[in-house]
């Protein structure tokens, strides 16, 4: 079965900085590659997703991922942090047209003044 | 629209009661899902449903029960609560196989 790795439970950026939250998955099939993000006490929304095609894929909110077969990885980046960023961030993975999607274990991010 | 609404919001439980989690989409969606969310873990399948009438196991489905009478509703059953089941429900629907999924704001049950 599919798997993820979120490395890095918590990630502490300043106000301005580069934002990196990184993701590695497991898949014996073409993937399927999401990001959600989480603001407290709600549900999941959708980043971006990565099925097929160009392998950088911009979302929204300015965050944008690359998709690395050869290094199984699909890190979420952002140029410049804001406050409002401060949430928790899951990448998750779906085996082609498995319905069974994987989730990490999420990443919780911080952004100080 | 309202995407996914989920009921009840919160719930506390002694062990061995019984509830039900109501989940409702209104984007005609086929598929939908049931997770739980726990510190650390991300979220976990429990259960999921391919259309009207149909339930499949997901990830960790020991101690709970689905059913999909209508398209639109998904509930999600505690036959009998243990405290291991202390968690955050959420519940997501979705057009496409493997698609964006569309999530509830969640329900936060403590079984004590």
């Amino acid at each position: 079965a599919q798997s993820v790795t979120q490395l890095g439970s918590h990630v502490s950026v300043s106000e301005g900085a580069l934002v990196l939250l990184r993701c590695n998955y497991s898949s014996s099939v073409p993937p399927y590659l999401f990001w959600y993000v989480q603001y407290p006490n709600q549900g999941l929304q959708l980043l971006l997703k990565y099925t097929t095609g160009a392998t950088l894929v911009k979302g929204i909110n300015g965050f944008e991922a690359e998709f690395k077969k050869s290094e199984t990885s699909f890190h979420l980046t952002k140029p410049s942090a804001h406050m409002s960023d401060a949430a928790e961030y899951f990448c998750a993975v779906s085996a082609g047209n498995n319905n069974d999607m994987r989730f990490g274990a999420g990443t919780r991010l911080t952004v100080k003044p | 629209n309202a995407g996914v609404t989920q009921t009840p919001k919160f719930r506390v439980l002694k062990t061995g009661q019984s509830m039900t989690l109501l989940c409702a989409q209104d984007m005609n969606h086929e598929y939908m899902y049931w997770y739980r969310q726990d510190p650390g873990m991300g979220l976990r399948l429990i259960h999921y449903s391919v259309g009207e009438g149909t339930t499949a196991k997901g990830e960790v489905p020991d101690g709970y029960n689905v059913s999909r009478l209508k398209k639109q509703n998904f509930l999600l059953g505690l036959e009998s609560a243990a405290p291991s089941q202390t968690s955050v429900y959420f519940c997501a629907s979705s057009y496409l196989l493997a698609g964006e999924q569309f999530f509830g704001p969640g329900t936060r049950l403590t079984v004590l």
